[in-house]
């Protein structure tokens, strides 16, 4: 069965700063991985989607990468403002296909301090 | 929310009550997705649907019942709700190249 970690649980750090969130799943064949952002009683946003075939991808200040091999991935959020408070959410998928649902992680909650 | 919309967006109901929530989509998305968020639990998946008439279990599936006869709606039944269906749930939809897309989430209070 795919499990999801993710570490830290709860991040608070001053504004400005360059921070790295972390994932681990414990199955490596996994079609792609899904980083969502989840706001104090809202839905999901999704963040980016790292195909398998892929090692990184790229949005604005955040970059995420992926290693299969070793079932790792990181979202690093640069420059970190206030608004990015929130709580970040790891996803796999269940199985290799991609389409029977994902598996998550807790998350981690951040809190940015002006 | 990619055209996906949830309804009603709260609720509240007596324990043994029957409770039917929706999920609408208008882009004729074949997948679809229901999750419950709980506290200590993260998101976990109810059933899911792969086409119309087609659906499948999840890791909570007990005490839930899903129904599509019409690609663009969703349903998810609770035949007899108990207090320990309170929760947070959530309609999704999958695409091969943007991933999973979720709705803003039905509160639902079990009393």
């Amino acid at each position: 069965k795919q499990e999801v970690t993710q570490i830290p649980a709860a991040l608070s750090v001053p504004e400005g700063e360059n921070l790295v969130l972390n994932c681990s799943f414990t199955d490596s064949a996994i079609y792609n991985l899904q980083w969502f952002r989840q706001d104090p009683g809202k839905g999901l946003t999704s963040l980016l989607l790292i195909q398998s075939s892929q090692r990184e991808q790229t949005s604005g200040r955040l970059n995420a990468s992926l290693d299969k091999s070793s079932g790792r991935s990181t979202l690093y959020i640069a420059a970190s403002q206030p608004g990015d408070s929130a709580t970040y959410l790891c996803a796999v998928p269940y199985s290799g296909g991609g389409a029977d649902g994902l598996t998550f992680g807790k998350g981690t909650h951040l809190i940015i301090q002006p | 929310d990619a055209g996906i919309t949830q309804s009603p967006r709260h609720k509240v109901t007596e324990t043994g009550t029957p409770v039917t929530l929706r999920c609408h989509q208008t882009e004729n998305h074949r997948y679809m997705y229901w999750y419950r968020q709980d506290p200590g639990h993260g998101l976990r998946l109810i059933h899911y649907s792969y086409g119309v008439k087609d659906t499948d279990k999840g890791e909570v599936s007990d005490g839930y019942s899903v129904s599509r006869s019409k690609t663009e709606d969703f349903l998810l039944t609770l035949e007899s709700a108990t207090s320990s269906q309170t929760s947070v749930y959530f309609c999704a939809i999958s695409h091969a190249h943007y991933g999973y897309t979720f709705g803003s989430g039905t509160r639902l209070t079990v009393v």
